[in-house]
């Protein structure tokens, strides 16, 4: 059975660095085409997909969100790491951390999500 | 950067009816990298649809997806009460990576 399960706080200061950590079990990391990406949604609004890391350390980020992303892996242990810099009331939302796999990129299992608030 | 277009906003039906909810992309993408998902009140989204027409593992089906270059479709023959809930196309084309649409919330 897969599953992911975010962790992270559920709040932060402005301009403080979010870390948010996916643990995920039921497959790993280092099988071809197998990915791990996060998606976060604000409250009353649409999905938002953030980043993905691929088997290979391959990583991409959202256009226009990139210059405050970084997503790393550990395989050892199964988990997925994302930092965004410099948080900002916007970016108050619920993060998901969602598996991904195969030529097509499905988003196929999705964590629960944990939501974090931005606030002072 | 393509950017998905989901028409009605809200669709208010009945347990029973057939809804069509609509994904229009601002330009040409492979069916193979269009997605539906439900998302349901205070749950994660769910993948419904993939490659445009093919149903995901659990999907009931009552649902159907079709279309190809800009205009594709979901359909939900015959809506149960579970079935009420928001819908989301997704486009995954890999590089830069994934754009969804608004939504579609369908209710009561």
């Amino acid at each position: 059975q897969v599953t992911l399960r975010e962790s992270g706080p559920a709040l932060v200061k402005p301009t403080q660095t979010l870390t948010l950590t996916c643990s995920f079990s039921g497959f790993s990391l280092r099988s071809s085409g197998m990915c791990v990406g996060w998606v976060r949604q604000p409250p009353g609004k649409a999905l938002e997909w953030l980043a993905r890391i691929d088997w290979d350390d391959d990583k991409y980020y959202n256009t226009s969100l990139r210059t405050r992303l970084t997503i790393s892996k550990d395989t050892s242990n199964n988990q997925v790491v994302l930092s965004m810099t410099n948080m900002d009331p916007v970016d108050t939302a619920r993060y998901y951390c969602v598996r991904i796999r195969g030529i097509h990129l499905l988003m196929d299992v999705w964590g629960q999500g944990t939501t974090v608030t931005v606030s002072s | 950067e393509i950017v998905l277009t989901q028409s009605p906003g809200t669709l208010s039906l009945s347990p029973g009816e057939r809804a069509t909810l609509s994904c229009r992309a601002s330009q040409s993408v492979r069916s193979s990298d269009l997605a539906w998902f439900q998302q349901k009140s205070g749950q994660a989204p769910r993948l419904l649809i993939y490659g445009a027409s093919s149903r995901a593992t659990g999907t009931p089906d009552r649902f159907s997806g079709s279309g190809s270059g800009t205009d594709f479709s979901l359909s939900i023959s015959g809506l149960e009460p579970e079935d009420f809930a928001v819908y989301y196309c997704q486009h995954a084309d890999g590089s830069p990576g994934f754009t969804f649409g608004p939504g579609t919330k369908v209710d009561l």
